[in-house]
């Protein structure tokens, strides 16, 4: 199946900081994803983004399809976006499976 | 607008018992997935329902089973628990195409 490998895995910032999370994958998607997980668990949708790029406040996300990987960044980093973070790809191949990555494990400190 | 609801939020159940978890979707989401995240891991995708019929099924083995009323909602169904089935199991629902909405999830632990 796809593989998704994420980068770095483990990240501590200071507030304030910006940092840039990479996803890269191995085959052609119709789907990926972020995700940020809090430390209770849930997971919530930041981008839907098979392609181009998009902005939520102080996130955005690019994706370049033709070069399989897809960037996150966070700029002006909070405690609260503390977390994991996953990205997660589907394709033709996938059986409406979306592939998650092993994530990138985010702490922001004060 | 409610989102992914789930229930119970937590279930403690023995080995060799069985269980079921609810999901309900965002109202007009007609599909829903389940997945199984276990500790330090991202989730694994178990089963993809559309319009009341099975689309996508990990590689879980048959102790795993689900199904999708005429209301969209969903439940989802292991037998023989095992100690290793011991994790959080997510719900999402989407629209085709769109982003994947997941419910706040149901921790099981198998004693």
């Amino acid at each position: 199946g796809i593989q998704v490998e994420q980068s770095p895995p483990d990240l501590i910032l200071q507030e304030g900081a910006n940092s840039t999370l990479r996803c890269n994958f191995s085959d052609s998607v119709n789907n990926l994803q972020w995700f940020h997980q809090n430390p209770w668990g849930q997971l919530i949708n930041l981008f839907y983004i098979p392609s181009g790029t998009k902005q939520n406040g102080r996130l955005s996300a690019t994706t370049v399809a033709t070069e399989r990987y897809s960037l996150l960044y966070i700029s002006s980093s909070q405690t609260t976006d503390s977390g994991v973070y996953f990205c997660a790809v589907e394709n033709s191949n996938s059986g409406y499976a979306l592939n998650f990555g092993k994530g990138t494990s985010l702490l922001v400190t004060p | 607008d409610a989102g992914v609801t789930q229930s119970p939020t937590h279930l403690i159940k023995t080995r060799g018992q069985q269980v079921t978890l609810r999901c309900s979707p965002i109202s007009g989401h007609k599909s829903v997935s389940w997945y199984q995240q276990v500790l330090g891991q991202g989730p694994q995708f178990i089963f993809q329902y559309y319009e009341k019929e099975e689309r996508g099924r990990g590689n879980f083995p048959d102790r795993f089973s689900a199904r999708q009323f005429p209301n969209y909602s969903s439940e989802l169904n292991v037998n023989a628990l095992l100690l290793g089935d011991s994790a959080l199991y997510l719900c999402a629902s989407s629209l085709e195409p769109g982003p994947y909405t997941f419910g706040s999830g149901t921790r099981l632990t198998v004693v």
